[in-house]
């Protein structure tokens, strides 16, 4: 099942830097979007949610959407140690199941 | 914070044994879900679950799995005779009828050997 699609190859950064993550989705029927934090053997906590095409700012957090190009993209700007985790997107056209990509794994080098 | 909690929190089990996995989701939740992982893949949906029936389920969610809502509070997942790819984390959710927020849990880890 390849409706969200995201390159799942760990990512190092020193910190401070900004970590920039992306997935494609191919359903067009998806209205939320989502990206969620998970720690190692945790469950996904949402971190952003996103309804449409747009951007949405929280903090350190920025989420965009891009409908036409079927694109989702998290930004997480002047990263800390903290922010070492695994990161998914996640997309749905309701409100129940949710398609979830692979995960990217942030590592964030003091 | 209102959280989910699921327990066991880790399961080891023979082949072909009933597991029995609960979960305790937000109390003024009415959606409920079962997720899974399984080591290195992605986060899998298996069943959605409101107004006490299965709403959704997905093709992993065969006769093997069954969902139950046995009192107001717990909503557990059951499978009958496990096999050894059903070794993988599951995680409980719950969405609350007005929003769009789903929830996880911390999840259960089941190892079947």
């Amino acid at each position: 099942q390849k409706e969200v699609e995201q390159d799942p190859g760990p990512l190092s950064v020193p910190e401070g830097a900004i970590v920039s993550l992306n997935c494609t989705y191919s359903n067009s029927a998806f209205q939320y979007f989502m990206w969620y934090r998970q720690y190692s053997r945790k469950g996904p906590e949402l971190l952003m949610y996103t309804y449409s095409s747009g951007n949405k700012e929280d903090g350190r957090f920025t989420a965009q959407v891009d409908k036409s190009s079927k694109y989702i993209s998290l930004f997480i700007r002047d990263s800390q140690p903290s922010d070492s985790a695994t990161y998914l997107c996640a997309s749905s056209y309701g409100n129940n199941r949710l398609a979830f990509g692979k995960g990217n794994q942030v590592v964030v080098i003091p | 914070e209102p959280e989910v909690t699921q327990t066991p929190s880790h399961q080891v089990t023979q082949m072909g044994q009933e597991v029995i996995l609960r979960c305790v989701p937000i109390s003024n939740h009415l959606y409920f879900y079962w997720y899974r992982q399984i080591l290195g893949q992605k986060v899998e949906f298996l069943v959605s679950f409101y107004n006490n029936e299965i709403s959704e389920k997905s093709e992993i969610f065969d006769d093997q799995f069954s969902v139950e809502r046995p009192d107001g509070s717990n909503f557990t997942l059951k499978i009958r005779s496990t096999k050894l790819e059903d070794s993988a984390m599951y995680f409980c959710a719950s969405r609350a009828e007005s929003g769009n927020t789903i929830y996880f849990g911390e999840g259960s880890w089941l190892t079947v050997v």
